[in-house]
């Protein structure tokens, strides 16, 4: 079945430390996209990628940084430099509008002690 | 800019009562597309209806409608009879050509529905 898969599901981290969050789709979408989610902030844009090898910043690209090398994968590191990375974190694609609506993975949660 | 606003952040009904999330948009253009989506406790946002700018036919399905009102910019969601399984965040979100380009949605803050039996 096709779909996007985001692991770890719960992701532990000390202070100071970077991460990096996996994002892989099978949709054989163009475009993917990173949010993240705070209780009662709805969900905010991070990074977004239309095609590969090109990504721009969302609403709230500081401390974040992405890559994308294949069309399958757009993995998110969460930087020192974010100073309140523990979140949710949802990965999601679409055929290349937004028009057609996003498919969006189960996502992983970020605890930074 | 494009905008969305849910006003209710919680609702809670009991079980088999009718209820009504509301959404209202902000855009400059006139071909939009509107959506909504639920959000389980598992996390996964799951897809529910998407609705461009010049189809305002009310739509139905299931337990399910929509009713989308250009004149008043909204498009609200309405669940009969809830169940329990209807509990969930609810986001209503807008997809337009802000800024010569269709790349991305943009979200309400959601609305949190509790269906208690």
């Amino acid at each position: 079945d096709g779909g996007i898969t985001q692991s770890p599901k719960y992701l532990f981290r000390k202070e100071g430390q970077n991460v990096t969050l996996s994002c892989e789709q099978n949709l054989n979408h163009d475009a993917m996209y990173w949010y993240r989610q705070d209780p009662g902030q709805g969900l905010r844009l991070i990074y977004y990628s239309q095609i590969v090898n090109d990504f721009q910043k969302g609403d709230i690209a500081e401390g974040y940084s992405v890559s994308r090398e294949k069309k399958e994968s757009f993995p998110l590191t969460v930087t020192s430099a974010q100073k309140n990375p523990t979140a949710f974190y949802l990965c999601a694609s679409s055929i290349g509008l937004a028009n057609y609506g996003y498919t969006f993975g189960s996502g992983t949660r970020l605890t930074v002690v | 800019a494009q905008k969305v606003t849910q006003a209710q952040t919680e609702i809670s009904v009991v079980e088999k009562e009718d209820v009504t999330l509301d959404c209202v948009y902000e855009t400059r253009d006139t071909t939009y597309y509107l959506f909504w989506y639920k959000q389980p406790p598992s996390g996964e946002l799951v897809f529910l209806i998407r609705r461009n700018s010049f189809d305002e036919q009310n739509e139905i399905s299931g337990r399910y409608s929509w009713n989308f009102q250009k004149s008043t910019s909204s498009f609200n969601f309405t669940i009969t009879a809830s169940q329990v399984v209807d509990s969930a965040v609810y986001f209503c979100a807008l997809s337009d050509y802000s800024g010569g380009s269709n790349y991305k949605l943009t979200f309400g803050k959601g609305t949190l529905l509790t269906v208690n039996p």
